[in-house]
Order: structure tokens, then sequence, then C-alpha cells
């Protein structure tokens, strides 16, 4: 079954510590995506990349890093320079070139909790 | 500056009876709209889309309204169900068919269907 896989589900976090969110697809799709959701501000995006060693800053991308090494990965690491860093983190992926019929495809999400 | 916009954060609304959420973009370069839908702790999900070609598309107990002028569209749920439930993402793209599918998503709106 193809899809969009992050982990951990949930994590938490220590002020000062960095630390690093998993998101795999195995959908072949070229173009993902990372988005943050806060309670009445909807999703923000923070990073997207739409080809292998390539992305862009989003909206939102101070505090964040994130590498696209291979097609299927593109894991993000929220630094400690991250002033607000708990929230409900969502992965996504979509074909590329062009938003066809379907948009993205989502992960189940990773709820980071700094404590 | 908030792009897209859902000005009604929540709605209550009888079993059976129509659903209709509202969002108001502002980029006049938008040319592709999607409604996704999303439960707790989970990540959204493709409900339907409509590009800017046209002013309405329908899929079963959903239909969007797409009001170019007014820079608005509408997600009608008819007849509404218990299962709807859920957050409700308005989300907009600059660029169908081109080399970039970045979504701009809404605040979200909250649909009740009491039974």
């Amino acid at each position: 079954d193809g899809g969009i896989t992050q982990s951990p589900k949930y994590l938490f976090r220590k002020e000062g510590q960095n630390v690093t969110l998993s998101c795999e697809q195995n959908l072949n799709h070229d173009a993902m995506y990372w988005y943050r959701q806060d309670p009445g501000q909807g999703l923000r995006l923070i990073y997207y990349s739409q080809i292998v060693n390539d992305f862009q800053k989003g909206d939102i991308a101070e505090g964040y890093s994130v590498s696209r090494e291979k097609k299927e990965s593109f894991p993000l690491t929220v630094t400690s320079a991250q002033k607000n860093p708990t929230a409900f983190y969502l992965c996504a992926s979509s074909i590329g070139g062009g938003v066809e019929s379907y948009g993205y495809t989502f992960g189940s999400g990773t709820r980071l909790t700094v404590v | 500056d908030q792009q897209v916009k859902q000005n009604s954060p929540s709605l209550s609304v009888q079993e059976g009876r129509i659903s209709i959420l509202n969002c108001d973009y502002t980029n006049s370069m938008f040319d592709y709209f999607l409604w996704y839908k999303k439960y707790p702790a989970e990540g959204p999900t493709f409900l339907i889309s409509i590009s800017s070609i046209k002013d309405k598309n329908e899929d079963g107990r959903f239909t969007v309204f797409l009001n170019k002028s007014a820079k608005h569209l509408s997600l009608h749920i008819v007849p509404s169900q218990p299962g709807d439930s859920a957050v409700y993402f308005c989300a907009a793209s600059a660029g169908y068919g081109g080399a970039t599918n970045k979504l701009i998503f809404g605040t979200g709106t909250l649909l009740a269907v009491q039974p």
C-alpha cells in the first residue's frame, strides 16, 4: 500500500535540544512538504522540496532545517533556534509539476511537545 | 498576510441538513482550489477540488462552488452526516499544471453534525 509515514507520532523535546522528525513516502512523488498546524492558524508551510537535493523555505522556515538526499525521504530538524516548537507537524507529498486532481497526500502527523 | 481565509472557525448543523463552508482568497493568481477534511491527530485527506475554468464541481454529497469575481468558494455537503464532523481546510494554488504546486491553506472550519 502506497503512502506517507511519519514517525514518531508523539515526540517530547527538552528546551535547547534539536530533534528530527521523519517523513518517508513510497508513492514515487517528486515533491514533498512540511507544514505546521497550530490552533487557529491553519497549516503553515515550513519547507518544501520539488526535487532531490533541492529545497526551498516556506513561510515559517526560521529555526528549522531539512534535507532531501533521497526521493523517498524528507526529514525535518527542529533546532533550538525555533522559539515555539510545540505543534502538530504534517508532512505531505505530491506528484509535482502541477497539483493534478488530488493535490497532496498527507502523513498522519507528529505531535511535538517541548518539556 | 492571510491569502486564504475561512472566517467561520466552527459550524454546527443537524444531521440530514445542508452544511455550507465558506472560503475567501485575496490572490487573483490562484487558479486551483481544494478542500481537505481532517480528523484530530490525523493528516488531512483530499475531498474535492475545482479549477478556475469551472464554477462548480460535484462529487456525491459534496459540491464546491467558485465565484472568481468575488474571490470566494464554498463547500456544500448534502445531506450532512455525523461522520462528516471534522475540520475542513480550504487550499489554493497558483500555476495549475505549471512547475510549482505549493498549496496555501486557510485556517480551517470545525464542522459538527448533530445526530
